[in-house]
């Protein structure tokens, strides 16, 4: 399959906990996204990286939440001392650069998680 | 700014009858502009884009959507619903890489 993968599809912890997403894009894919979705909600923008460089990181949700890409490959998305509000759905996206192709996401199945 | 406005959470209509979802946007320049598709359980799906080319747009399994600059809509249409059809749909708005915009969804059901 060469898809966009998440791991784990889903995860269940207790509040203050600390959990780590990973997301493997399509391999020739330079652009990756991370987006949270609350349950009746669209997508709503975390941060996105082209290759290494996280350019856009302003929309993550508060200090406790970080992404990482180091090798511009798969990403991982933190979340420290989980909280109760953090439960959702949380996505990953990749794409081409490039003007035309903007916007062309293709999405992983997300991984769920709950935090009790 | 950009925004995206889905008029409808919910929509259902009968089998072999027509599809109408309804989207407006919002945008300070001219805009790209996506629907996708959301299946249970499944990944989002890119059903259909526009991008300044022509006005009506055709994508996957039979979908299209007109592009109104006059309007500032997107709806997206299909003249006979499938079964298969019942997911949630997405409005999608694109300024830039950073500024991929998600509308709150339609749920589109189908009556046998």
């Amino acid at each position: 399959d060469t898809g966009v993968s998440q791991n784990p599809r889903h995860k269940i912890t207790k509040r203050g906990q600390n959990v780590t997403f990973r997301c493997d894009p399509i391999s020739e894919h330079n652009r990756l996204y991370w987006y949270r979705q609350t349950l009746g909600q669209g997508p709503e923008f975390l941060t996105y990286f082209q290759n290494e460089a996280q350019l856009e990181k302003s929309r993550l949700l508060s200090d406790r939440f970080s992404a990482e890409r180091p090798k511009g490959s798969f990403s991982t998305l933190e979340i420290q001392r989980t909280e109760q509000g953090d439960s959702a759905m949380y996505l990953c996206a990749s794409s081409v650069s490039g003007q035309l192709r903007a916007g062309e996401l293709f999405f992983g199945e997300g991984s769920r998680l709950t935090v009790l | 700014a950009q925004s995206v406005t889905q008029l409808d959470s919910h929509v259902s209509v009968s089998e072999g009858t027509p599809v109408l979802l309804r989207c407006n946007y919002s945008s300070s320049y001219s805009p790209s502009l996506f629907w996708y598709v959301q299946h249970p359980n499944k990944g989002l799906q890119l059903l259909l884009k526009y991008t300044s080319a022509a006005t009506l747009v055709k994508g996957i399994n039979g979908f299209e959507a007109e592009f109104k600059k006059s309007e500032t809509s997107f709806h997206l249409t299909k003249p006979s619903a499938h079964m298969s059809d019942a997911a949630e749909y997405f409005c999608v708005v694109s300024g830039s890489a950073s500024k991929i915009i998600f509308g709150s969804g339609t749920r589109l059901s189908i009556r046998p």
